[in-house]
């Protein structure tokens, strides 16, 4: 079964600390994953992917994850927080069972940075 | 133009009423989404849409219907609604996968809230 797990339904961090949230895969076949951003009452943001290629990938607003076949983890980071990064994070992955796949969702991950 | 937008922005219909959800996008991109969102939770796939033509449907109440005009145009018809169905109604597009391979992000709009009362 493809799925995504995201461990911690929220991360605490202090502006201009490092932040991590974490995300583990389970798929059959290539994983193609996704990292998105949903701040309150819109929709998601893009941030970032991995399709093939290096497993460390930069996204926008900084943000950066890094994909880790061994231990099927697609950790998003950022070197220092800000405030406005508050939000909730989704990790998904690309359903590859069908033509068109759609993405599978992990439950989410609220991140909240104090100043 | 790199935007997903929908409209209306907030909708509010009683159980008895027929309303429509518009999406539209223009960026090229021939798979469009649905999906339905409740609070604090992850979006949840409604149907899918390749080259105009309905390619998924997650076994949705026949109660909601969708409709893709043309290459730009995603609507969801809704009609004898369920207060359970209250939540934000997401569209999404993206260019097409090739067969099982392929991993072009998908773009969302910001959402339609619906309250059904």
């Amino acid at each position: 079964a493809q799925s995504v797990a995201q461990p911690e339904d929220q991360v605490n961090v202090a502006e201009g600390n490092p932040l991590t949230v974490k995300c583990t895969y389970s798929v059959s076949g290539n994983p193609y994953l996704f990292w998105y951003v949903q701040y309150p009452n819109r929709g998601l943001q893009f941030l970032l992917k991995y399709i093939t290629g290096d497993n460390l990938v930069k996204g926008s607003y900084g943000f950066e994850a890094e994909f880790n076949k061994s231990q099927t983890s697609f950790h998003l980071k950022k070197p220092s927080a800000l405030v406005s990064d508050s939000a909730l994070y989704f990790c998904a992955v690309r359903d590859s069972r069908r033509s068109q796949g759609n993405l599978i969702f992990g439950k989410g991950t609220k991140l909240s940075v104090k100043p | 133009d790199t935007e997903v937008t929908q409209t209306p922005k907030h909708l509010v219909m009683g159980m008895t009423n027929k309303k429509s959800l518009k999406c539209e996008q223009h960026m090229g991109h021939r798979a469009m989404y649905w999906y339905k969102q409740k609070a604090k939770k992850p979006p949840e796939l409604m149907f899918v849409y390749s080259y105009e033509k309905l390619s998924i449907n997650e076994s949705v109440p026949s109660r909601f219907s969708p409709e893709c005009p043309n290459s730009s145009l995603l609507n969801l018809h809704l009609h004898a609604l369920q207060p359970e169905d209250s939540a934000l109604y997401l569209c999404a597009s993206s260019h097409l996968d090739m067969g099982l391979a392929g991993g072009n992000e998908q773009f969302f709009g910001p959402g339609t809230r619906l309250t059904v009362l």
